[in-house]
């Protein structure tokens, strides 16, 4: 089965420390969502692209958060400096989801900032 | 405005018991999509069914069961005959094609079956 891989699975940092955390799409998908899960906002949209291009991040916190498609199959989201109320798990989805397709999720990164 | 609510925070049943998880969304789309996943302890989002809004009928498969119906805006989701092994978070979403597609998601429903 095709699936999406993140890396790393599970981050601690220190505050003020900068976190990359990485995606590999499905190979062919043409969209790819970056999701926050917090106990408290839930699954939170972040940011998504479109063959590639940056659809909308209005859900990022613009001062320190980027996310960015290098190629076709990695995604990158960015965080700095970290802070800890971006303790959270993230997770990076990939799908045709105009067309209706299926939208498949990594395993998330669980990101501890102390 | 796109919106998705999940009603019931938690559901507590005993193994064998049937359970419905609702759903109910907004939307000022004629094209769009629903889709609900299943996320267990172990924490990943696993994808159980999507729909578009032009196919109402309701689809089974094993012991899950989805009911669509568009007059009420709902997207209920039953479990037959539950198992330990359903214990997990549901979540319902909403993809609306005038957003580009994104998935915006209920805050889940908190399923624990009992043996």
């Amino acid at each position: 089965d095709a699936r999406v891989t993140q890396t790393p699975r599970h981050k601690v940092t220190e505050m003020g420390q900068e976190v990359t955390m990485r995606c590999q799409p499905i190979l062919g998908h043409n969209t790819v969502f970056w999701y926050r899960q917090t106990m408290m906002q839930g699954l939170e949209l972040l940011a998504y692209f479109r063959n590639r291009a940056p659809l909308d991040d209005s859900g990022m916190p613009k001062d320190r958060f980027s996310a960015e498609m290098p190629d076709a199959t990695l995604a990158t989201l960015k965080i700095q400096p970290s802070e800890p109320r971006d303790s959270a798990v993230y997770f990076c989805a990939s799908g045709f989801p105009v067309q209706g397709s299926d939208v498949t999720f990594g395993s998330g990164t669980r990101l501890t900032v102390v | 405005a796109q919106k998705v609510t999940q009603a019931q925070t938690e559901i507590s049943v005993v193994e064998k018991e049937d359970v419905t998880l609702d759903c109910v969304y907004e939307t000022r789309d004629t094209t769009y999509y629903l889709f609900w996943y299943k996320q267990p302890p172990s924490g990943e989002l696993v994808f159980l069914i999507r729909r578009n809004s032009f196919d109402e009928q309701n689809e089974i498969s094993g012991r899950y069961s989805w009911n669509f119906q568009k007059s009420t805006s709902s997207f209920n989701f039953t479990i037959t005959a539950s198992q330990v092994v359903d214990s997990a978070v549901y979540f319902c979403a909403l993809s609306e094609e005038s957003q580009g597609g994104k998935l915006i998601f209920g805050q889940g429903t908190e399923l624990s079956v009992k043996p």
